[in-house]
């Protein structure tokens, strides 16, 4: 069974940093593209940024190019979101998401950003 | 920036038969835009329901399916039961790279 278990999400005041981590299980990690997508609470779903299974492409939303940066580490079949710069919109729950065989979304992880 | 446009709510009965529908403000969607949907139910994390068009995950039950109807993704629902009520997004794959969620479709089964 796939299983993908975010963590790292909290909150963090205007112009702090965070980073999200993804853990995958139940499937062959390294094979997959994987994708961060985030949800205000009460809103509408909202890409964030792809990686390519080695890593070696990336691609991002304009709301967040040059704040946020995707990666994984395909030995520990985890991804990552490092977010920078944060704002109060970036409020939201943030889920990674597996491109291809099932397409599985983790449970998300909420990250609040408020003074 | 795409804008993909879905109908804000829909209401079926049960039994009934209800066609939700995605655009694309760039013009017709075709199989090259790739249509995903995806079902969300409240407080719950969204999950894959149709990819690539038609093709229907493994959870999926069969009265949904997927196709392209009068220029925009579509996604039919036949014969719909009380827990087929939930949001329902889909997903365009675009040229310049990035993928484009619609605003959802909230779906009321009464």
């Amino acid at each position: 069974e796939v299983q993908l278990v975010e963590s790292g999400g909290g909150l963090v005041q205007p112009g702090g940093s965070l980073r999200l981590s993804c853990t995958g299980s139940g499937f062959t990690f390294s094979s997959h593209w994987m994708h961060w997508v985030r949800q205000a609470p009460g809103k509408g779903l909202l890409w964030v940024s792809y990686v390519n299974s080695d890593g070696s492409f990336t691609h991002y939303a304009d709301s967040v190019k040059g704040r946020f940066t995707i990666s994984r580490d395909n030995t520990k079949n985890t991804l990552y979101l490092q977010m920078n710069s944060l704002r109060a919109e970036d409020t939201a729950f943030y889920y990674c998401v597996q491109q291809g065989g099932g397409d599985s979304w983790g449970q998300g992880t909420l990250v609040s950003v408020s003074s | 920036q795409a804008v993909v446009t879905q109908e804000p709510s829909l209401t079926v009965s049960p039994g009934g038969t209800v066609t939700l529908t995605c655009g694309s403000s760039t013009g017709v969607v075709t199989s090259g835009h790739s249509p995903y949907w995806f079902q969300q139910k409240p407080g719950q994390a969204p999950r894959t329901l149709i990819y690539e068009t038609t093709n229907r995950h493994s959870w999926a039950p069969a009265r949904f399916s997927g196709s392209l109807l009068g220029g925009k993704a579509a996604l039919t629902l036949s014969g719909a039961q009380p827990e087929d009520e939930a949001d329902y997004y889909c997903l365009l794959l675009y040229s310049d790279g990035r993928p484009v969620f619609g605003g959802g479709t909230k779906l009321t089964v009464l």
